[in-house]
């Protein structure tokens, strides 16, 4: 079964602190882990693709890590601002048919 | 330009009838996706197609259709709509199936009353 797992499914940090988003997913048969970025009502921004073969990518003040043996993902983000409260989901895609398997989201709240 | 666009972004409607959403992308991608995000934020995959040809039907109840007249396009037919229906659904495309990224469109929030 392909499960996709977030903790914590909320956090709160001052400004300025560094965020760790954990993800974890179940199959190690995936073809690439996605980051988006949600904020209320509103659609889903892709942050972060890391293909299978890939260890890392990075975007700014965003870097995504992907460790397929161990079955996770974390997403970092430095120096973090008020801006980046929003809630963050981690999506496991999977060799076949490339649907994406998505974990409940980490809301995150950046304290001015 | 938007890449991937749905309409109505909003759509309240008694329990019983039937609507439609529509997608549209203008990637030129051959693959098209619906998600469900319930009241909990969950988001889950209903349905893909992969050059007009169904690909993933997630158990999905089968008053819904999902139709695809061409490889921008892939509607969402839902009929007798219950309350539990009630959610945000979106739309996404890939390139292809070989692991591409998706790209969402902005969400329809439907409410049935």
């Amino acid at each position: 079964k392909q499960e996709v797992t977030q903790i914590p499914a909320a956090l709160s940090v001052p400004e300025g602190e560094n965020l760790v988003l954990n993800c974890s997913f179940t199959d190690s048969a995936i073809y690439n882990l996605q980051w988006f970025r949600q904020d209320p009502g509103k659609g889903l921004t892709s942050l972060l693709l890391i293909q299978s073969s890939q260890r890392e990518q990075t975007s700014g003040r965003l870097n995504a890590s992907l460790d397929k043996s161990s079955g996770r993902s974390t997403l970092y983000i430095a120096a973090s601002q008020p801006g980046d409260s929003a809630t963050y989901l981690c999506a496991a895609s999977y060799y076949g048919n490339n649907r994406l398997a998505f974990g409940k989201g980490n809301q995150v709240v950046v304290i001015p | 330009d938007t890449a991937v666009s749905q309409t109505p972004k909003y759509l309240v409607t008694q329990m019983g009838n039937d609507k439609s959403i529509k997608c549209e992308q203008n990637l030129g991608h051959d693959t098209m996706y619906w998600y469900k995000q319930d009241s909990k934020k969950f988001l889950k995959i209903m349905f893909s197609y992969n050059n007009k040809e169904l690909i993933i039907n997630e158990t999905v109840p089968n008053r819904f259709s999902p139709k695809s007249p061409d490889k921008a396009h892939l509607n969402l037919h839902i009929n007798s709509l219950e309350l539990g229906d009630s959610a945000v659904y979106f739309c996404a495309s890939s390139q292809d199936m070989a692991g591409r990224e998706q790209y969402f469109g902005p969400g329809t929030r439907l409410t049935v009353t």
